[in-house]
């Protein structure tokens, strides 16, 4: 089975800092997907950034950043030069074992950002 | 275009009602979701239609009832509804496959259980 296991419910940040959310996560499959999702208070999970199991790389997208260290099981976002638009909460999660042709996200417990001014 | 949209945005139905919840994706998209959220938890899946057949019920009770008329299309019909039934429902689209596909959600119908 997999599980994502985020450890922060709760975070604060100072504009234009940078700040790491942590996630870690478990599973016996070789090949799988990380996600970070956030949800601003409106209610709509937006897609960050995505890294597979097999990239060599840390994955990129703007100021999001995913600091991938597969033997530590971890894979945690770094927001660099928060923004007050940053405040909401951040879900960890990963593509579990095909079900069919359908895949299931599992997702961690979630970590509530709020940006200070 | 990478958007879901959901209607209604809010819902308010009593526990004798009937309603249904709508979800659309031009994407071609050929995996879509329906997850349940409560407060400050993270989403609940609750179904999975592939290829427009229903691959996942996560035993979910029969007040809800999920329906794919077509690929671009997802309802959840909704029936005798209790209170805690109340929650951000969110619909989802992915493509299947063995590849890693993010999924894309829409904004959600906050639904409350009278």
């Amino acid at each position: 089975a997999q599980k994502i296991t985020q450890t922060q419910p709760g975070m604060f940040v100072q504009e234009k800092e940078a700040v790491t959310l942590d996630c870690t996560y478990d599973t016996s499959d070789q090949s799988y997907g990380l996600f970070w999702y956030k949800q601003p208070s409106s209610g709509e999970m937006i897609f960050l950034i995505y890294q597979g199991s097999y990239d060599e790389q840390n994955a990129t997208e703007g100021r999001y950043s995913l600091n991938f260290q597969k033997a530590r099981k971890s894979a945690n976002l770094v927001i660099s030069a928060s923004q007050l638009g940053d405040s909401a909460m951040y879900f960890c999660a990963m593509i579990s074992r095909p079900s069919g042709s359908a895949r299931q996200l599992t997702f961690g417990s979630g970590t509530q950002l709020t940006v200070l001014p | 275009d990478t958007e879901v949209t959901q209607t209604p945005k809010h819902l308010v139905m009593g526990m004798t009602n009937k309603k249904s919840l709508k979800c659309e994706q031009h994407m071609g998209h050929r995996a879509m979701y329906w997850y349940k959220q409560k407060a400050k938890k993270p989403p609940e899946l609750m179904f999975v239609y592939s290829y427009e057949k229903l691959s996942i019920n996560e035993s979910v009770p029969s007040r809800f009832s999920p329906e794919c008329p077509n690929s671009s299309l997802l309802n959840l019909h909704l029936h005798a509804l209790q209170p805690e039934d109340s929650a951000l429902y969110l619909c989802a689209s992915s493509n299947p496959g063995e590849g890693a596909y993010e999924q894309y959600f829409g904004p959600g119908t906050r639904l409350t259980v009278t």
